[in-house]
């Protein structure tokens, strides 16, 4: 089964702020990595899939990169409404996996 | 606009059985993959099981394997899981997710809580 490792756990950042999580899977998955957003007491919510692709109707201060192993994800600049944990999730091999969560707060 | 509407949850009992629903409208039912993931209590999201379109191919995470069944009726637009020999770390809030046909998981119901515990 594919692991995969989010960083770091939980970040605490300002409005305004650059954020970055990252995604490591522990073999390549090419770019089958999809970003989940996920508010409290919600149902998780797409965000970016295919490694680097913004689902339609999402910010375009939300982006993300990467192929292969290593992947990110970047707010280009932190709002209230941002407060949520997010997840990778790969789907390359069966089973699907996700990362553990990024839990993110203002500071 | 897609929904997917989960029902079922509750408390049961260690050992117990649920049958958990999830009614899907706003898109063509049987023309997707379809799965069930499940989140315990303050923690992350996990996989539990799969089906094709048509409902003739399954697959399941191996914690649920032998104990769980994913079923769909095309019909009905509706997704089922059957779940037995219930376990204490079954507990979880259960999401049925829409398959976008490539593995991207691309639609979430509001989910429905489990609890088994005595």
């Amino acid at each position: 089964d594919i692991q995969m490792t989010q960083s770091p756990s939980s970040l605490s950042a300002s409005v305004g702020d650059r954020v970055t999580i990252t995604c490591q899977a522990s073999q390549d998955i090419s770019n089958y990595l999809n970003w989940y957003q996920q508010k409290p007491g919600k149902a998780p919510n797409l965000l970016i899939f295919d490694a680097s692709i913004l689902e339609t109707g999402v910010p375009s201060r939300f982006s993300a990169s990467g192929s292969g192993t290593d992947f990110t994800f970047t707010i280009s600049s932190l709002q209230p409404e941002d407060i949520a944990t997010y997840y990778c999730h790969q789907y390359d091999n069966f089973p699907p996996s996700f990362g553990q969560g990024t839990k993110l707060d203002i500071k | 606009e897609v929904q997917l509407v989960e029902s079922g949850g509750g408390i049961v009992q260690p050992g117990g059985s649920l049958r958990l629903s999830c009614e899907a409208s706003g898109f063509t039912f049987r023309s997707f993959w379809m799965h069930w993931v499940r989140q315990a209590p303050g923690k992350g999201l996990v996989w539990v099981s799969r089906i094709n379109s048509d409902g003739t191919s399954t697959n399941y995470a191996d914690s649920v394997k032998g104990r769980f069944t994913i079923s769909r009726d095309n019909a009905k637009s509706t997704l089922y899981l059957q779940m037995n020999s219930l376990r204490a770390e079954d507990t979880a809030v259960y999401y049925c997710v829409r398959d976008d046909n490539s593995g991207t998981l691309d639609s979430w119901g509001q989910g429905t809580l489990v609890t088994v515990s005595s």
